[in-house]
């Protein structure tokens, strides 16, 4: 079967620092998605990976280790409007179907 | 640009019933693909439409069906609905040249509630 995972929840404060780890085992890899999603809304865009390495955009990085099918998603310099879920997703095919995790609940306090 | 649309934004309907979803892409972009996205859970695909033809379908049974128009927006049909199937369901959008590497755009989404 195809496993993505990450964790459930996590708690930061405004200004801080959080890696969302996801690890992933799949039959086959076409590149890995980091998408944002606040509560009631679509989901949007934050990094892409295909080749290992970070990817830096901001206050948002991105990493990818292909051999241990891991990623993380580094944000920086939090801030309240951070607060939302974390979607992990990975390509695997050649039509771009993403196969997402059940997301990572980012809560930032003050 | 208005970016991905999609209607209704909420709908609630009652066991065995029908319903109809409507997406419109991103001008300029000739691919859509819908997804499921449960209370808590990440986004499930449930098919993918480009040139009117469905090109790739997830683990989802027959009484979910699509379609695409010559303008590139598409339809989802649920037939029989069960309680199982409230859920969020999203379209996202995507030029077909640059589906693998590019960003999806999603829709605000149609929030389902079956009763």
């Amino acid at each position: 079967g195809q496993n993505i995972d990450q964790p459930t929840e996590m708690t930061a404060t405004e200004g801080a620092i959080v890696q969302i780890n996801c690890t992933y085992q799949t039959s086959g890899f076409n590149g890995l998605f980091w998408y944002q999603q606040h509560a009631g809304e679509a989901p949007t865009f934050l990094s892409y990976n295909v080749l290992d390495g970070l990817e830096e955009k901001g206050r948002f990085s991105s990493f990818l280790s292909r051999s241990k099918g891991y990623s993380y998603l580094l944000l920086k310099e939090l801030q309240m409007k951070d607060s939302a879920s974390y979607l992990c997703a990975v390509t695997t095919d050649s039509w771009g179907k993403l196969q997402f995790g059940a997301g990572t609940q980012v809560v930032v306090t003050p | 640009d208005a970016g991905v649309t999609q209607s209704p934004t909420h709908l609630i309907k009652t066991r065995g019933q029908q319903v109809t979803l409507r997406c419109s892409p991103k001008s300029g972009h000739d691919t859509v693909s819908w997804y499921q996205q449960a209370l808590g859970q990440g986004p499930q695909f449930i098919f993918q439409y480009y040139e009117e033809e469905e090109r790739q379908r997830g683990n989802f049974p027959d009484r979910f069906s699509g379609h695409q128009f010559p303008n590139y927006s598409s339809e989802l049909n649920v037939n029989a609905l069960l309680l199982g199937d409230s859920a969020l369901y999203l379209c996202a959008s995507s030029p077909q040249d640059t589906i693998l590497y590019n960003e999806q755009f999603f829709g605000p989404g149609t929030r389902l509630t079956v009763l």
